[in-house]
């Protein structure tokens, strides 16, 4: 079964554009999350959707955003971009079965800002 | 954002030799899960836990979900040069009796170094 996959994987972009990056979940898996992952930061969680719906935010500024689709690949996109988004943006797909619950990463679109 | 803490930030030991890290939160978690992360790759889950006091072992990772479930710990034994990376807790936050939510909070990471 392949496993999560994101394109691009390397992205350079310059303040004040925007970018969109896409994830494609593990076949079967419903749901998404996003994260941003930063040597200061950690890695701290954007959002999830399930079944096309934002079930989760977290504590970023508008101008980040997402969808899914009806397939349950998503999209993420950055609007106005600023030199701090700099960073690897991980998406997960989970798939959750009675008490069992397990997330699984992507290889990450790294994303640099000028 | 919030973060679990995790202990230690860094090892650095001789091939061969146990590893032990640890996790702890004030909120309690309803799944552990451990994740290894090589460079430029994302991370790759290890062990996932589901119930307070529960032990689990996958080869040479044992993991343990703590009775308060705010805490977790991950032990390697006998470390191999491949064991090199930065490993990561994450509690899955139990909100209003329902588990459902995919946001994972993370622990900041233990970068471990082995010596051949």
């Amino acid at each position: 079964k392949a496993g999560v996959t994101q394109t691009p994987r390397y992205l350079i972009k310059t303040r004040g554009q925007q970018v969109t990056l896409s994830c494609s979940p593990i076949s079967g898996h419903r749901s998404v999350s996003w994260y941003q992952q930063t040597p200061g930061q950690g890695l701290q969680f954007l959002f999830e959707y399930f079944s096309e719906t934002q079930r989760n935010k977290g504590n970023f500024p508008g101008r980040f955003s997402g969808r899914q689709f009806s397939n349950s690949r998503s999209e993420m996109n950055v609007s106005t971009l600023e030199l701090g988004d700099s960073a690897l943006y991980l998406c997960a797909s989970s798939l959750r079965t009675g008490v069992s619950y397990e997330q699984y990463f992507g290889p990450g679109t790294r994303l640099t800002v000028t | 954002g919030q973060q679990l803490n995790q202990s230690p930030q860094s090892m650095f030991i001789q091939e061969g030799e146990d590893v032990s890290m640890n996790c702890t939160s004030s909120s309690i978690f309803n799944t552990w899960l451990w994740y290894k992360q090589d460079p430029g790759e994302g991370p790759v889950l290890l062990i996932a836990l589901y119930k307070a006091g529960e032990l689990t072992s996958n080869g040479r990772l044992t993991a343990q979900f703590g009775i308060t479930r705010k805490d977790s710990f991950l032990n390697i034994s006998a470390s191999i040069p491949s064991d090199v990376g930065i490993y990561f807790c994450a509690g899955q936050l139990f909100q209003d009796g329902s588990s459902n939510t995919g946001k994972l909070i993370f622990g900041q990471g233990t970068t471990l170094q082995v010596k051949p």
